[in-house]
């Protein structure tokens, strides 16, 4: 079946620090990849659209210099958190639309700024 | 914009009975998806359903698709310990659009 591969699974980092976080669809093609922001105990919100060869689409109230995007090639999709915050901690996860149109998703990053 | 309710919020039940969790759409789906997300995982996709009416088994897990084509229900019969997890529905409006999710379902059983 569809995998997708969310590299790495943890991050502790200092405040200030900028993260970056990889999705990459292993045996498909993703042109359409998404990223989402999932606080404990609650539901995945939609951050962003990352389109390959375009710029991403960004959901309402998220910064998107904060949040940035690259959607380089078919299987790969960055996110990278700039200058991060306490504020930013969170399980981030990525997920790749597969030809059926569901979502296969990776299996997300814990990011945890001190 | 859509929005996609979800309830109950929480459920407990002893091990053996049924679950359901109910979902429904601001606006008419063309397709509704359900993903289960064991504590501490990613979510995991379980079903699409795309026609309306549309019923769908996998084993002791029911799944409905409304007429309407704005809610749906995932039903679980004889429930046990390893179904524990939040079970989200998520709706879409055409096929390369984002899924909205519902606020999911975190289902607990009692051995």
């Amino acid at each position: 079946g569809a995998v997708v591969s969310q590299h790495p699974s943890r991050v502790i980092c200092k405040s200030g620090t900028s993260v970056k976080i990889e999705c990459r669809s292993l045996d498909f093609q993703a042109t359409t990849m998404f990223w989402y922001r999932q606080f404990p105990k609650q539901s995945l919100m939609l951050m962003a659209t990352s389109n390959e060869g375009s710029k991403a689409t960004y959901e309402q109230g998220v910064e998107k210099d904060k949040f940035l995007i690259n959607h380089a090639s078919l299987t790969l999709s960055t996110l990278t958190v700039t200058s991060a915050h306490p504020e930013d901690s969170s399980f981030y996860i990525c997920s790749a639309l597969g030809q059926g149109a569901e979502e296969h998703f990776g299996d997300g990053t814990r990011l945890s700024i001190l | 914009g859509q929005q996609v309710m979800q309830i109950p919020q929480y459920q407990h039940v002893q091990e053996g009975e049924d679950f359901t969790t109910y979902c429904n759409s601001s606006t008419t789906l063309s397709n509704i998806q359900w993903y289960k997300q064991r504590p501490g995982g990613h979510p995991v996709f379980l079903i699409q359903l795309v026609k309306s009416g549309e019923v769908k088994k996998q084993k002791r897990l029911t799944f409905q698709f409304g007429e309407a084509k704005k809610n749906s229900s995932l039903h679980i019969t004889a429930t046990q310990t390893t179904d524990v997890g939040t079970y989200f529905c998520a709706g879409s409006n055409s096929g390369n659009t984002p899924l909205v999710f519902g606020k999911g379902t975190r289902l607990s059983v009692i051995a």
